[in-house]
């Protein structure tokens, strides 16, 4: 089956780097992708990688590696309103998004 | 621009009963898609759209059904609701244009059988 793994929850300081993690098995592969959700809100995209590395996007990055199934979703300089849910989505063979149930960060003063 | 609208907002409705939810997008995108989450759950594909007048089964279709007579339109129909049925349903759109194809949601109408 197609899976997408993620941590449940994590707390992190406000200025501080936070590093989300997303481990996927999938039928094929055509792109990950991450989105931020805050509570009550539509997800709302924030990166895509198809090759393997790093994307830079201001304060956040997204890292992809396609042999091991994994991708990480770099915060730093972390801000209250960073608080949401982080989900990540794969692409699969049938170019339909496979998403995990995402990781709510909690940020503290 | 709208992008994305979603109607109700939020609904309670009774178990056997039939509901519609609207979805509209002024972006000209070719997909649309309905989405079910639930806690605990990633966002589940319920049915899908790759062009007007096409539809397609996503992971959980039973108990919906949908209908795409033209671009901007993609109503979710539950024709005799159940309370497993209870959850908050996303529509989106995307471009399906190649490369990234970000797909783009509404603000999500929150469902509750009784």
């Amino acid at each position: 089956g197609q899976n997408i793994d993620q941590p449940t929850e994590m707390t992190a300081t406000e200025g501080a780097i936070v590093q989300i993690n997303c481990t996927y098995q999938t039928s094929g592969f055509n792109g990950l992708f991450w989105y931020q959700q805050h509570a009550g809100e539509a997800p709302t995209f924030l990166s895509y990688n198809v090759l393997d590395g790093l994307e830079e996007k201001g304060r956040f990055s997204s890292f992809l590696s396609r042999s091991k199934g994994y991708s990480y979703l770099l915060l730093k300089e972390l801000q209250m309103k960073d608080s949401a849910s982080y989900l990540c989505a794969v692409r699969d063979s049938n170019y339909q998004l496979i998403w995990g149930a995402g990781t709510k960060l909690i940020i503290k003063p | 621009t709208a992008g994305i609208t979603q109607a109700p907002t939020s609904q309670i409705l009774a178990a056997g009963r039939s509901m519609t939810l609207r979805c509209t997008q002024d972006m000209r995108h070719n997909a649309m898609y309905w989405y079910r989450q639930d806690l605990g759950l990633g966002l589940r594909l319920i049915h899908y759209s790759n062009t007007a007048g096409t539809t397609g089964k996503g992971e959980v279709p039973d108990g919906y059904s949908v209908s795409r007579a033209n671009t901007d339109d993609f109503p979710l129909t539950l024709a005799s609701a159940v309370p497993s049925q209870t959850s908050v349903y996303f529509c989106a759109s995307s471009l399906l244009a190649g490369g990234t194809d970000t797909q783009y949601f509404g603000p999500g109408t929150r469902l509750t059988v009784l």
